[in-house]
């Protein structure tokens, strides 16, 4: 059956960065892209950007245009979402998915990845 | 990009139906035909329930709908059962290969 199965949660300090990563199983990883998505205590979701398991292109939300880097390693089913600069207001469980529909999400999800930004 | 708009609440009873808005521009909503519904219980990952406006993915029942009109997409729950109670997020692409979602609606059955 098909799991992202997501790294665990973190506590960082302001300016520092973060790397989660997303390992994929139960289907051709290189077939589908990885969305980015995440989620701030008690608000909504929001799209980070996407990438392509297949050739690496990416895709980034404006607003993480200068502090996200997305990768992929194909020989591990992994995706990676690298953020940097950390603020206190990037304190957000952070969320993986398969885009097989390319509607945003995906149709599967990872748990999910709370990084916690505090001094 | 600014969210879309949803409604913070709706509710309704067991067996009716209820519809969520999600209002954008014609820059994402109008403007596409790739809008997207996702159902989220308390503590869990969001969970796909409607693609490309109309679609469903697999398992997903038949009660759940979608629809687009303008820069207006809905998302119909028929037949409303217990387990429908969880927020919903609306998803469009917005161009240039980004997406936005709404920015939540939580729905009560009474």
């Amino acid at each position: 059956q098909v799991q992202l199965v997501q790294s665990g949660a973190e506590v960082k300090k302001p300016g520092a960065s973060v790397k989660v990563s997303c390992k994929a199983s139960g289907y051709a990883f290189a077939s589908y892209g990885v969305s980015w998505v995440r989620q701030a205590p008690g608000l909504g979701l929001e799209w980070m950007g996407w990438i392509s398991a297949h050739n690496g292109n990416t895709n980034y939300a404006q607003k993480f245009q200068d502090r996200v880097t997305m990768t992929t390693d194909t020989s591990t089913s992994t995706a990676y979402m690298d953020l940097r600069s950390l603020r206190s207001d990037d304190t957000a469980v952070y969320y993986c998915a398969r885009d097989r529909y390319s509607s945003g999400g995906g149709d599967y999800w990872g748990q999910g990845t709370l990084i916690t930004v505090s001094s | 990009q600014s969210a879309l708009t949803q409604p913070r609440s709706v509710s309704g009873s067991p067996g009716q139906s209820v519809t969520i808005s999600c209002t954008g521009t014609s820059s994402d909503v109008g403007g596409y035909k790739y809008v997207s519904w996702y159902q989220q219980h308390p503590g869990k990952a969001p969970k796909l329930m409607i693609y490309d406006v109309t679609k469903r993915p697999s398992g997903v029942p038949d009660r759940f709908s979608g629809s687009k009109s303008g820069n207006t997409a809905s998302l119909t729950i028929s037949g409303l059962q217990a387990e429908d109670e969880a927020d919903y997020y609306c998803c469009s692409y917005a161009g240039s290969y980004t997406y936005v979602f709404g920015a939540g609606t939580k729905v009560t059955v009474l």
